[in-house]
């Protein structure tokens, strides 16, 4: 079972930032948070991952609580592309040579952008 | 562009055949794996193979078996095709280095009738 729990469903205006939370109160020391997210008909592309930092890259903003109970993906001007499912989850990170990589998908946020 | 290729892109078997789903990896990835996807759900891992061995699987039953060839192409095979196998099957690649990041394919959606 996934490990974090997110809303069904949100709604963001086209050039406004969108906010998306996810829950995760039983994440362990050694897990990190990931964020990616699944288009329409399309397979899911990796967004951004941190472990208890604050992480920005060029798609997104990923803010981890103290506690690291919860995050949010912050998408700072939503465009009408970033209409999607986004699924946030959390691994243990396994960069060992070849380590499994099982990631573990809940439902996710669909997020729609509207003109 | 992910670099992750799969072919077919689309099928229709009936209960009880046998299909084969093939991945072209990104170049330089030497690890695969695959997930179904149900409709309205999120993808679930069904295992994952590296360097032609399998290294992990996901709560599938035995008749889901895969192959890594050298060129780190993969198959995944199904036999004796149910009717709540339909799904969209998604091939992800990542490189030894990397912690995470998987690149997904476009996905085969398999509807089984």
């Amino acid at each position: 079972d996934a490990k974090t729990t997110q809303p069904p469903s949100m709604d963001c205006a086209e050039g406004r930032a969108a906010n998306l939370p996810c829950n995760h109160s039983t994440i362990s020391g050694n897990e990190y948070v990931y964020w990616y997210r699944q288009i329409h008909s399309q397979g899911p592309q990796y967004i951004i991952h941190g472990l208890k930092n604050n992480e920005t890259n060029e798609m997104a903003s990923l803010i981890i609580t103290e506690d690291r109970k919860s995050s949010t993906l912050i998408l700072p001007h939503a465009t009408l592309r970033d209409t999607a499912v986004y699924y946030c989850i959390v691994r243990v990170a396994n960069g060992a040579q070849g380590g499994s990589e099982k990631l573990v998908f809940g439902k996710g946020t669909k997020l729609t952008v509207n003109p | 562009e992910t670099g992750v290729t799969q072919s077919p892109t689309h099928l229709i078997k009936t209960r009880g055949q046998q299909v084969t789903l093939r991945c072209s990896s990104q170049s330089g990835h030497n690890t695969v794996s695959w997930y179904q996807q149900a409709l309205g759900q999120g993808p679930q891992f069904i295992f994952q193979y590296y360097r032609e061995e399998e290294n992990g699987r996901g709560n599938f039953p035995p008749r889901f078996s895969g192959l890594q060839f050298p060129n780190y192409s993969s198959e995944l095979n199904v036999n004796a095709l149910e009717l709540d196998d339909s799904a969209l099957y998604l091939c992800a690649s990542r490189s030894d280095l990397n912690t995470g990041e998987l690149f997904f394919g476009e996905g085969s959606r398999l509807t089984v009738l």
